[in-house]
This record gives structure tokens, C-alpha cells and sequence, in this order.
């Protein structure tokens, strides 16, 4: 089945500054990729999402890159805000999967 | 508000207890998840219906069981647990089961939790 690696776990970044998060994932046939952020105590939520045939999606500050050969993934955040400290997850799931493989989360923490 | 609701938000029992999580969608999705979360963990799929049929069953002990009535209801029945069962259960649903190329966005939308506790 889908292994998803996730690194760094933990993360402290100036406010202001950028985040990289990074994963990598085991079936090539993977072509759904997520990340969620949950916040302490809340539910998780999605953030943004990529798709196999797309290399790269920005949505504000966030941005996903995706590179299939290497079959790994990232989330990059820019500007970063105190309220962007939370927990991340990314995930893999394949064409007509019903099963969302999520890594172990990153634990991001913005220092004011 | 997300539109799933669970209950109850916490709950401790004992290991020789009978209990139920319950998870309602008021989004209109046909699929609908448990998964539990436990420290230093990733998110793991218990299970997953899909218009209430049963899809996914990822080697669940059978002290868990689910139950889904219909598409807006699911229902974890609790039954002899361990103290290692201790978790965060979280239900979740989408729009379809397929998260990759089905006719949703593939989006899971999350309850708050129940925080359970085995004694």
C-alpha cells in the first residue's frame, strides 16, 4: 500500500518568514494530493490540494509543488502569520481510491 | 460550521464497556469515514461507506464496529477496548468516495472528534 513520509516534524519560523514542508510518498500511481491543516484542538481542514497533472498551485500564500518523478511533494508558506501555527498533514490517494494516506504531520510553530 | 457533527465530544470507559460514537452530515455527501488519531501518529482510515455500503476496512479489530444506517449517519459501536485504543476518532465525508477522479473534489470534511478514553 501508500507510504507517505512527512519532514520536517516540527518547525519554528520567524513571523514573516517562509515555511517548506515536505513529503514523499511510495505509489507511483498516486495522483491526488492534499494538505490539511488542524489547529490545536479544532478539526482538520483542507488548505489546498494538487492534482498529477499539475506541477505547481498557489492559492494567496500558500503554494503546493508537485514533482511525480521524484514522487515527492511540498507545501511552501510565505508571509508567515502567528495564525498559520498549527499542525499540517499532506496525503496521497490514487485514481479511484477510496483511502486518503496521510504523513504523520508537522507541527509549525510562527514566533512573533 | 462544517456540517458534520459528532458525539459525544468526550467519552471514558471501561474495557468492558459497550458504547457507540455517532456521526452525523448534514452536506449531502454520498461517503462518509472514521479514522482515529493518536499522538505522534498519522491520521489512520478505519473505515469508509460509500452510499452506505461498506468500501474500506483496514484491519480494524472487531471490537471496533460500524454501523451506516443511511448517508447522513454513521455509528462506531465500542465493545471490550483496550487501554492502547485510547484516541481522537474522527468521522469525516466527501462529496464522493473516490477522492481521485470521482465526481467530487475529493475534499473530507471533518467532525470535531471524540476524545475517548479506555480506563
Amino acid at each position: 500500500g501508500e507510504n507517505v513520509e512527512q519532514h520536517p516534524s516540527t518547525l519554528s519560523v520567524q513571523e514573516g518568514d517562509s515555511a517548506v514542508i515536505k513529503c514523499t510518498y511510495s505509489d507511483s500511481a498516486s495522483n491526488y494530493f492534499p494538505w490539511y491543516k488542524q489547529e490545536l484542538g479544532k478539526r482538520p481542514q483542507l488548505i489546498i490540494d494538487i492534482r498529477s497533472n499539475v506541477g505547481e498551485k498557489k492559492d494567496q500564500r500558500i503554494a503546493v509543488t508537485l514533482n511525480k518523478t521524484a514522487k515527492h511533494f511540498s507545501l511552501h508558506i510565505t508571509e508567515t502569520q502567528p495564525e498559520d501555527s498549527a499542525v499540517y498533514f499532506c496525503a496521497a490517494a490514487g485514481a479511484g481510491s477510496y483511502q486518503l494516506t496521510f504523513g504523520k504531520g508537522t507541527k509549525l510553530s510562527v514566533i512573533p | 460550521e462544517t456540517g458534520v457533527t459528532q458525539t459525544p465530544r468526550h467519552l471514558v470507559m471501561g474495557m468492558t464497556n459497550k458504547k457507540s460514537l455517532k456521526c452525523e452530515q448534514h452536506l449531502g455527501h454520498n461517503a462518509m469515514y472514521w479514522y482515529k488519531q493518536s499522538a505522534k501518529k498519522p491520521l489512520e482510515l478505519m473505515f469508509v461507506y460509500s452510499l452506505e455500503e461498506r468500501v474500506e476496512n483496514n484491519s480494524v479489530p472487531s471490537r471496533f464496529s460500524p454501523e451506516c444506517p443511511n448517508s447522513s449517519h454513521l455509528f462506531l459501536h465500542l465493545h471490550t477496548l483496550q487501554p492502547e485504543d485510547s484516541a481522537l476518532y474522527l468521522c469525516a465525508s466527501s462529496q464522493d468516495g473516490r477522492l481521485a477522479g470521482g465526481a467530487g473534489t475529493g475534499e473530507l470534511f471533518f467532525g470535531e472528534g471524540s476524545r475517548l478514553t479506555v480506563l
